[in-house]
Parts: structure tokens; C-alpha cells; sequence
């Protein structure tokens, strides 16, 4: 079964260091989402790609966090600086994407972020 | 302002039993409704989703219902079992640009007691 893949699954990282986080959507899905869930809440969306192309970044806080996704496919996800509220789990997910009635949304793992 | 509410934040049932877990929302232009199961440390896991133009869909022992003029909808789990605990997310989608952007509630944890 496709699965949408993360890494690393666990980051801890000290106050004003830079991270990363990668995602591989599933195969043929172009559109690809990046969210993040503080404990407690439920997802909230920092920022939407169709393929290689920024759909939404409204949510993303553009002073710190960037994210790419070069050639339509996998994607990367950075923070830099990290600051302490930035303490959160940050998911990845796919859909099919254009001309889809219903379009579902496959999450990955997430990777578990903690800021000392 | 939150658009998508669940207001109860936990749910205890008994094994065998139905779970009913409700979702509430705000915007009208909301069009496709999904529910999402999540373990601790896992990503959430698509359980079962609905169209607007539907007021039903059934998969299994997960029943959602629509009602669209009362903006609420509902997760029914018949019967039960303790692999179901878990915390269960309602979202609410917006079509756009060819696909659908999610809102989320805060989520119901359910705890099913053997």
C-alpha cells in the first residue's frame, strides 16, 4: 500500500539552529501539503504545493520557515531560526490533486519537533 | 474563530456499543467533510469522507451523517471495539484550484473500554 514517507521522525534541536524536514508524497499525487499540530489542536496548514508551485503560503511564517518542492515530486520543509513555540508535530500530505471531485488527503507520520 | 468545532474533547463507550462523535461548522461554503483517526506518535489515518450533495456514507462499521442545514455532521461506530481508541479529527473542505484545502477541529479522543 502507497504511503506518504517522512523523516527524520524525531528532531530535537536547541533554540536558534536551523532544521529540516523532508517528505516523498505518494507516487502520482501532485499535490502535496505541509501542516502543523501543536498538542491538543488539530492540524493547521502552513502551506500548499499543485506539483512544483506554491498554491497557499498564506499560513507559513515567511520570516523563518521556507519550503520547496524542486521537481513536483518530494519536498523539504526548513526552519531557521528555530525558536521555542516552533515545538510542534509537522505532518505531510498528499492528494491526487487537479480535475478530482474528491480529493483525499494521505497523511505521513509526521516528524515530532522539539526546540530546547 | 474556529470553523470547524468538536465539542467534546473526550468519549468513553463500552465494547459492543455504538460511538457517535459530532462535528459542528461555521462556513456554509464548506463542501466535503472527512474524518481522520490518529494515534499518539502516528500520523492521522483517513477514515471515511462525505460530499455535500450526500447526507450518508456508510463503510463497514463507520456510518457519517450530513446535515447541512444544521452544519453538523457525525461519526457512528457500530458496534465498538478497543482498537478504536483514538483521537478522532473532523475536517472540513473548501474546493479550489483543483483541489481541496482542510480545516480541522480540535478532535475527540475516544476510549473504548473492553
Amino acid at each position: 500500500e502507497a504511503e506518504v514517507a517522512q523523516s527524520p521522525r524525531y528532531k530535537i534541536t536547541e533554540k536558534s539552529q536551523a532544521v529540516a524536514f523532508w517528505c516523498d508524497p505518494i507516487s502520482g499525487h501532485a499535490t502535496l501539503y505541509w501542516y502543523r499540530q501543536i498538542l491538543g489542536q488539530g492540524p493547521e496548514l502552513l502551506v500548499q504545493f499543485q506539483d512544483e508551485s506554491v498554491v497557499d503560503d498564506s499560513q507559513l511564517p515567511k520570516d523563518r520557515f521556507s519550503a520547496e518542492r524542486l521537481k513536483g515530486v518530494d519536498s523539504t520543509l526548513k526552519i531557521q531560526p528555530a525558536e521555542l513555540g516552533d515545538s510542534a508535530m509537522y505532518l505531510c500530505a498528499s492528494s491526487l490533486g487537479v480535475g478530482q471531485n474528491t480529493d483525499t488527503q494521505y497523511f505521513g507520520p509526521g516528524t515530532r519537533l522539539t526546540v530546547l | 474563530d474556529q470553523q470547524v468545532k468538536q465539542n467534546s474533547p473526550s468519549l468513553s463507550v463500552q465494547e459492543g456499543r455504538i460511538s457517535i462523535l459530532n462535528c459542528d461548522y461555521t462556513n456554509s461554503m464548506f463542501d466535503y467533510f472527512l474524518w481522520y483517526k490518529k494515534y499518539p506518535a502516528e500520523g492521522p489515518t483517513f477514515l471515511i469522507s462525505i460530499s455535500s450533495i450526500k447526507d450518508k456514507n456508510e463503510d463497514g462499521r463507520f456510518t457519517v451523517f450530513l446535515n447541512k442545514s444544521a452544519k453538523h455532521l457525525s461519526l457512528h461506530i457500530v458496534p465498538s471495539q478497543p482498537g478504536d481508541s483514538a483521537v478522532y479529527f473532523c475536517a472540513a473542505g473548501l474546493s479550489g484550484a483543483g483541489s481541496y484545502q482542510l480545516t480541522f477541529g480540535k478532535g475527540t479522543k475516544l476510549s473504548v473500554i473492553p
